[in-house]
């Protein structure tokens, strides 16, 4: 089965609107990661929470880290059109391992 | 801030021919590159990891015949999808690792999208 399991599988919203996005995994974690996909091309690191850290946030973004329920959630607030994006989560081992990423999350923001 | 530098961004060729795709890191050394494949609507499927100057690993079910990887020096790796069928059509993405940066270390090329005809 695939680490990281996002939900829901696809949000929208209106503009100015808060996202929540979940996202769980299975086995022991180092850090867990946020990236962003614009339709068609790479991804763009958003945030990283280390598995010693209950929450974080950067700017509009809010995520938080429960390792005892193994799950995360990204929170965008004040969110905007120019957020409309695929969102994964992807969980790392160890600083010199892969990352196992999440199936993801299209984000459709209404202007 | 890092850059990764991905071609070609788009790639058409005709079945039974072999396309090379080259990731770039550009201000930095990656001691270790990935490559990705994503199928649309799907998310990333980790292929194989490359370490500079050894043999790449590939994940369970890749073909490593099909798929050449070549990781010649610390900022250049090659994808090679060698008698490519019409099957082997996705989106692949690389990912180059600095290891001065711990677990943020992580950059994306901008994909390459592969039709084959």
């Amino acid at each position: 089965s695939q680490q990281g399991e996002e939900d829901p599988q696809a949000l929208s919203i209106q503009e100015g609107e808060n996202a929540t996005m979940n996202c769980s995994y299975k086995t022991s974690i180092n850090n867990l990661q946020w990236y962003r996909q614009n339709s068609g091309r790479g991804l763009v690191h958003l945030i990283l929470i280390r598995s010693n850290e209950r929450e974080k946030h950067s700017g509009r973004l809010r995520v938080t880290l429960d390792t005892s329920k193994k799950s995360s959630s990204l929170l965008i607030t004040a969110s905007r059109a120019a957020d409309t994006a695929s969102y994964f989560c992807a969980t790392g081992t160890g600083a010199n391992s892969k990352l196992t990423f999440g199936k993801g999350i299209t984000l459709s923001v209404r202007p | 801030g890092a850059v990764v530098s991905q071609h070609p961004s788009r790639v058409i060729c005709k079945s039974g021919t072999s396309v090379k795709i080259e990731c770039r890191s550009l201000d930095f050394q990656a001691t270790t590159m990935f490559w990705y494949r994503q199928f649309p609507k799907q998310s990333l499927m980790l292929m194989a990891t490359s370490n500079e100057g050894s043999k790449a690993t590939y994940e369970q079910g890749v073909e490593k015949d099909k798929f050449l990887i070549n990781h010649a020096s610390l900022t250049l790796s090659t994808l090679t999808v060698t008698s490519a069928h019409p099957e082997d059509s996705s989106f692949y993405i690389c990912s180059a690792r600095d290891a001065d940066r711990g677990n943020y270390g992580y950059t994306f090329g901008s994909g390459t999208r592969l039709t084959v005809v």
